[in-house]
């Protein structure tokens, strides 16, 4: 399997652009994660799905965020209007819940907002 | 609410030292996961280890070891014999345990480790 992957792997982009980052989990996985890594805040739970179905978005940041998983094998992060301090690594994770798998890592896109 | 600290934020030790990182957990939950992963100067994510808590059994894979207390709420973790190649920054995490990491991951804020030659 090729593993978790995310796209683009780097994005720059102007204040008040919209954002969308990619990701397509482990074939077979129903579990599907979007975590945040910045200096200050370090690894942050955004959100995370189950059967394509969003469970917690408690971690989303604000409304300018937001997730969808429209099918097994794909989900975006959009950020809309995005802003400097949205700026981070955005990794998408998955894991099978059935299997009781831990969760597998995308190689992150780095999302730079200037 | 859960909560992991690793309260190394840096640990620069010399080639062929061991090295223990720390973390300390808190959680309401008697079921839980603990993890370890790895991120090294690529960026990426490795997984290296998981435990639930009602295995204390204390784990050894190569160089790498792990001390699981429930009565510390630690789980640390060692290196023997480090190499350069150990350099990373390492992440203690924490799931519940209704999908051992299903449920998303409390993570630390990790221990920078430098394996100077």
């Amino acid at each position: 399997d090729a593993g978790v992957i995310q796209s683009p792997r780097h994005e720059v982009t102007e204040m008040g652009q919209e954002v969308t980052l990619r990701c397509k989990p482990i074939s077979g996985h129903n579990s599907l994660f979007w975590y945040r890594q910045t200096m200050m805040r370090g690894l942050e739970l955004l959100i995370y799905f189950n059967n394509n179905v969003p469970i917690d978005d408690s971690g989303m940041p604000e409304d300018r965020f937001s997730a969808k998983m429209p099918n097994a094998s794909f989900s975006t992060l959009k950020i809309q209007p995005s802003e400097p301090r949205d700026s981070a690594v955005y990794f998408c994770a998955s894991s099978s819940r059935r299997s009781n798998t831990e969760a597998f890592f995308g190689q992150g896109t780095r999302l730079t907002v200037v | 609410a859960q909560k992991v600290t690793q309260a190394q934020t840096e640990i620069s030790v010399v080639e062929k030292e061991d090295v223990t990182l720390d973390c300390v957990y808190e959680t309401r939950d008697t079921t839980y996961y603990l993890f370890w992963y790895k991120q090294p100067p690529s960026g990426e994510l490795v997984f290296l280890i998981r435990r639930n808590s009602f295995d204390e059994q204390n784990e050894i894979s190569g160089r790498y070891s792990w001390n699981f207390q429930k009565s510390t709420s630690s789980f640390n973790f060692t290196i023997t014999a480090s190499q350069v190649v150990d350099s990373a920054v390492y992440f203690c995490a924490l799931s519940e345990a209704s999908g051992g990491g299903a449920d998303g991951l409390t993570f630390g804020k990790g221990t920078h480790l430098i394996i100077q030659p």
